[in-house]
């Protein structure tokens, strides 16, 4: 139990192209998604958190209009990176929390989606 | 956030068990003690967490020092598949479950 997906696992884009990525709960409802940045050798960044039904919360220093989050149903959010640009390339990664669950403070994570901004 | 300290990396021998320390002096009454680890090029997968007592899982087991200054992350027989950064992350029950993820330790494992 407690899966996450993400699509694409992979995608190529040309600069000032917007790519979507998808994050799905698969087998449980998820009120609160998060979603994480990781580039090369480095750790995990969190960008936003996502309520199902209300706006997104930033961290600090994440332009709200270049990442689009939506939440718009338990088992799904999404992040659209708007007008893409090569130092946008990085390892993007979702998770969500189970509500109601046995452990409702545990994250699980997807299986994270590669940008390359050419 | 409240902080927590890791040693870079560490090595282990296949088979044998792994302590991987964490400190985090500055934790306070409300913050669940995390672990999570990351293989190469994957999201990180929950490990185990706890408050103030011991804790075992199927997975590891976490050991908390009775002021919860620091924990431990036991590995009772470490296998090639438990090489992984590892993660120890302090959780405040008031921000809406967020993680904060330092840099964790990188262990690996040899045959």
């Amino acid at each position: 139990g407690a899966v996450v997906s993400q699509h694409p696992s992979r995608v190529i884009c040309k600069s000032g192209t917007s790519v979507k990525i998808e994050c799905r709960s698969l087998d449980f409802q998820a009120t609160t998604m998060f979603w994480y940045r990781q580039f090369p050798k480095q750790s995990l960044m969190l960008m936003a958190t996502s309520n199902e039904g209300s706006k997104a919360t930033y961290e600090q220093g994440v332009e709200k209009d270049k990442f689009l989050i939506n939440h718009a149903s338990l088992t799904l959010s999404t992040l659209t990176v708007t007008s893409a640009h090569p130092e946008d390339s990085s390892f993007y990664i979702c998770s969500a929390s189970d509500v109601g669950g046995e452990y409702t403070d545990t994250q699980y994570f997807g299986p994270g989606t590669r940008l390359t901004v050419l | 956030d409240a902080k927590t300290t890791q040693p870079n990396s560490m090595e282990s021998n296949e088979e044998e068990p792994v302590h991987l320390p964490c400190n985090h002096s500055t934790i306070s009454g409300t913050d669940y003690i995390h672990w999570y680890r990351q293989l190469p090029s994957q999201g990180p997968e929950y490990v185990i967490h706890g408050l103030t007592s011991n804790v075992n899982n199927r997975m590891a087991s976490l050991a908390i020092a009775e002021d919860r200054k620091s924990s431990t992350l036991i590995l009772h027989r470490a296998t090639l598949r438990d090489a992984a950064v590892y993660y120890c992350i302090l959780q405040r029950y008031n921000q809406g479950g967020k993680l904060i993820f330092g840099q964790g330790t990188e262990l690996s494992v040899k045959p």
